[in-house]
């Protein structure tokens, strides 16, 4: 079983509707949940992070967090074409780099 | 500000041959970090650097070397180079305080190196 598991995709969905991507882990240990946004032919960026269980918002974007289920979701609120991207989820024990774990990427285009 | 800058955007070796990414960050970032991104892999760590003079393997270093003489960069040297090298190079960095301090895990990347060796 990989440690980070995503659905690669493609995700494809009309302008203005919900997407929700997921990840699930199987290292009871990580504490720390991010997404990054990664464009095509671009480094990832980050885009929402979370310390433990719970939920976070940030403007058209929510993250939550069930570690008693180790999934993890990033919900995005009225889609645009410029959401357009893959994105990563990715995981630590701890709160450094070196620790990270990235899973694959979820691709979603987002159709005008 | 640049961030952090790699160079070059696109290289093909051939097999055997060796060359150096390069990496710079004007963030004063302590950290800094090589990652490869494979079709449907996750970003693999090959080894990163906790500050100047300072660097550790990650998951995958087999094949590649790295220095850190400066906290501005840090080069990563492919040496005789294989096929199985050909990838996506993402160098990035971080900023981290003192150790068990909290910090946001923000990782800032570069855009890549695409690399392909034939």
């Amino acid at each position: 079983q990989k440690e980070v598991e995503q659905d690669p995709g493609p995700l494809s969905v009309p302008e203005g509707a919900i997407v929700s991507l997921n990840c699930t882990y199987s290292n009871s240990a990580f504490q720390y949940f991010m997404w990054y946004r990664q464009y095509s032919r671009k480094g990832p960026e980050l885009l929402m992070y979370t310390y433990s269980s719970g939920n976070k918002e940030d403007g058209r974007f929510t993250a939550q967090v069930d570690k008693s289920s180790k999934y993890i979701s990033l919900f995005i609120r009225d889609s645009q074409p410029s959401d357009s991207a893959t994105y990563l989820c990715a995981m630590s024990w701890g709160n450094y780099g070196q620790n990270f774990v990235f899973g694959p990427g979820t691709r979603l285009s987002v159709l005008p | 500000n640049a961030g952090v800058t790699q160079t070059p955007k696109f290289r093909i070796l051939k097999i055997g041959q060796s060359m150096t990414l390069q990496c710079t960050q004007d963030m004063n970032h302590n950290y800094m970090y090589w990652y490869r991104q494979d079709p449907g892999m996750g970003l693999k760590l090959i080894y990163y650097s906790v500050g100047a003079g300072i660097t550790d393997k990650g998951e995958v270093p087999n094949g590649y070397n790295v220095s850190r003489s400066t906290t501005e960069d840090f080069p990563l040297r492919l040496e005789l180079a294989a096929p199985s090298q050909t990838s996506v190079y993402f160098c990035a960095s971080s900023y981290s305080t003192d150790p068990g301090q909290r910090n946001t895990g923000e990782l800032f990347f570069g855009e890549g190196s695409r690399l392909t060796v034939l």
